[in-house]
């Protein structure tokens, strides 16, 4: 069954630094997604993209992060100078525009 | 502003019961709900989805049942095992079919006792 993958797994920064999380959709969907979750929290909307552009964005993503699609298979989350309040789950997720987003198994962000 | 929210953080139950997972919204605009596992340490795992124009959808074990009214969402799972345990989250949006954004509850915590 095809699934969302993304890597690294667990990514530790310090804090001022830039950090760049990849993802690879599932290959025929046309929407994909960045979310976060803090520990123990509920899961948070960050950004959708489709069509090469983003289509939505939340409060959260401001001008310290971007996403882009580099080539047909790979979707980036970039933050460009990482707070300690960053330190998260970041999952991609992606659609075929029916709805439910997919999700990938996430990957832990600790800044330090 | 709008949100989803559960009623109950922790719920446990005991293997073999039926479990209720209860879920409220207040976006009036929401028009596709979606049901969410999550096992620590993954991602969010698609359970069962339902659209507004139904008010009830059944799966492998699982039904999902929808009052408008309320704005109320709940998770039926049937003969509930111990891979059951998990955190469950509701998700809304307003339109299934333009990819749009899920909006997240808090999540419930189901421990299946044996």
């Amino acid at each position: 069954e095809p699934e969302v993958t993304q890597t690294p797994s667990h990514q530790v920064t310090q804090m001022g630094q830039e950090v760049i999380l990849r993802c690879v959709p599932i290959s025929n969907h046309l929407y994909f997604y960045w979310y976060r979750q803090i520990l123990g929290q509920k899961v948070e909307f960050l950004v959708s993209f489709y069509n090469n552009e983003i289509s939505e964005k939340s409060e959260i993503f401001d001008d310290q992060f971007s996403v882009e699609r580099p080539d047909g298979s790979n979707f980036t989350l970039k933050i460009r100078s990482t707070k300690l309040e960053d330190s998260a789950m970041y999952f991609c997720a992606s659609s075929g525009g029916q709805g439910s987003n997919y999700f990938g198994p996430g990957t832990r962000l600790t800044v330090t | 502003g709008e949100s989803v929210g559960l009623h109950l953080p922790t719920l446990s139950v005991q293997e073999g019961d039926n479990s209720i997972i209860n879920c409220a919204y207040s976006n009036s605009a929401s028009d596709y709900f979606i049901w969410y596992k999550q096992e620590s340490g993954k991602g969010p795992q698609f359970i069962i989805d339902i659209r507004s124009n139904m008010d009830k959808r059944q799966g492998q074990r699982v039904t999902v049942l929808l009052n408008k009214t309320v704005k109320h969402l709940s998770l039926q799972i049937a003969a509930t095992q111990p891979g059951d345990s998990a955190v469950y989250f509701c998700a809304e949006t307003p339109f299934q079919n333009s990819g749009y954004a899920l909006n997240f509850g808090k999540g419930t915590s189901l421990l299946v006792t044996p």
